[in-house]
């Protein structure tokens, strides 16, 4: 069964570094997101993508986050200067034609020193 | 913020129904209603979705009142890999409404644990 892969599973930066964080999605799904979850809270919306642009975007993907799908297989989140309350978990997530039915990946586990 | 109220915890004995039940009492003519879930931090899992039908697939069935105001998802034999966080969302996933491209609002869900 296709499935959504996450690189890296987790990662350690420092404050102020550049993170890529990078998605396979599953090959012939037409949209993508990015949604975060910061230890014992909810699910957050980031951004989704279509057609080589975003879509959507929530009040937490500001200036320092970018989407970007360089290779029509990978789909990845930058976070240009990471801050200390980015540290959550990056989860990525496809669809097809039917745009709420999701399939998530893993995660990254992304923690900022 | 999340348009739906569920239950924060409920409980079921391994081999018995679940029965998770929701509120979404301002949901739209276009909007569906979803059901995800999570086991300890692993990405949300489509479970199954609905507009005013019943539906049921290998997972779980949907019941939706008439009104649509309220659902519940059935998990028809618990077993113990059943335990997670229920989400019920309602999304518009055609954007008729112009209000959304997909985006999925998770709330806190139902915390569901199921015993031996």
């Amino acid at each position: 069964e296709p499935e959504v892969t996450q690189t890296p599973s987790h990662q350690v930066t420092q404050m102020g570094q550049e993170v890529i964080l990078r998605c396979v999605p599953i090959s012939n799904h037409l949209y993508f997101y990015w949604y975060r979850q910061i230890l014992g809270q909810k699910v957050e919306f980031l951004v989704s993508f279509y057609n080589n642009e975003i879509s959507e975007k929530s009040e937490i993907f500001d200036d320092q986050f970018s989407v970007e799908r360089p290779d029509g297989s990978n789909f990845t989140l930058k976070i240009r200067s990471t801050k200390l309350e980015d540290s959550a978990m990056y989860f990525c997530a496809s669809s097809g034609a039917s745009r709420g039915t999701q399939y998530f990946g893993p995660g990254t586990r992304l923690l900022v020193l | 913020d999340a348009k739906t109220t569920q239950p924060t915890s409920m409980d079921c004995a391994e081999g018995r129904a679940a029965n998770l039940p929701c509120n979404h009492s301002t949901i739209s003519g276009n909007e569906y209603v979803y059901w995800y879930r999570q086991i300890h931090s692993q990405g949300p899992q489509y479970i199954i979705h609905g507009l005013k039908n019943n539906e049921t697939n290998e997972m779980a069935s949907l019941i939706i009142t008439e009104d649509r105001k309220s659902s519940t998802l059935i998990l028809p034999h618990a077993t113990l890999r059943d335990t997670a966080v229920y989400y019920c969302i309602v999304s518009d996933p055609s954007n008729a409404g112009g209000t959304s491209y997909g985006k999925l609002t998770f709330g806190q869900g139902t915390i569901l644990t199921v015993h031996p």
